[in-house]
């Protein structure tokens, strides 16, 4: 099982950009990592998704290193409506008993 | 737009009551998911089905059952309610993926309490 780790909490200002990282020592060959955010009252909404180096979208960038171990979610330029809890799934089409996600990372943005 | 509607927001139950929780979905999804989501535990996949009539167990279905006779309609089943199974319960649904997985997507979530 390839389980997730990543930091409880962060804290940034505006502006700011942001980086959470989430290790996933066991991933496997067919897995691939994506990221969820998550408001209070909401369930969790799609972010991100990537299998290896770097993708991009209108609101995240996602940095996979060579050895897949970790994965880095990039916010650039926070604002007050980032603050939200942000998790890493390490996801698979093959055997959804593998489906691990992080704890979770509550990210706190300030004026 | 894809939207998974749970049946309860807020749901108040007493131990040892059989409860119900319903979850569907609008856009013909394939695969359909029950997590339990509890503070410092992240999300946690309770059971899951790949397609009608078919179910499989997740990481924690001790006490779970599930039923799934239409595809729009995943229910998780509490036999006999515990105090530990007082949590916040998530359904999703998403296509059967390609070489990636697709996107889940999530209801808004059912906060149970067991008294």
């Amino acid at each position: 099982l390839a389980k997730t780790t990543q930091p409880i909490s962060m804290d940034s200002y505006e502006g700011q950009e942001v980086n959470i990282t989430c290790s996933h020592n066991n991933i496997a060959t067919n897995d691939y990592i994506t990221w969820y955010q998550q408001f209070p009252s909401q369930g969790p909404r799609f972010i991100i998704q990537g299998y290896k180096t770097k993708v991009t979208n209108e609101v995240a960038s996602l940095f996979i290193p060579a050895d897949r171990k970790s994965s880095t979610l990039s916010l650039p330029r926070v604002s007050l409506s980032d603050t939200a809890v942000y998790y890493c799934l390490v996801d698979t089409n093959t055997g959804f008993q593998k489906l691990v996600f992080g704890t979770g990372t509550r990210l706190l943005v300030s004026p | 737009d894809v939207k998974v509607t749970q049946s309860s927001r807020y749901l108040v139950k007493r131990t040892g009551e059989k409860v119900f929780l319903e979850c569907v979905q609008d856009m013909d999804h394939e695969n359909m998911f029950w997590y339990r989501q509890d503070p410092g535990l992240g999300l946690r996949l309770i059971y899951f089905s790949y397609d009608v009539k078919m179910k499989e167990k997740g990481d924690i279905p001790e006490g779970y059952s599930v039923s799934r006779e239409k595809k729009e309609r995943f229910s998780l089943i509490l036999e006999s309610a515990s105090t530990n199974q007082t949590s916040m319960y998530l359904c999703a649904s998403r296509e059967a993926g390609g070489a990636a997985p697709d996107t889940q997507y999530f209801g808004p979530g059912t906060r149970l309490t067991v008294l």
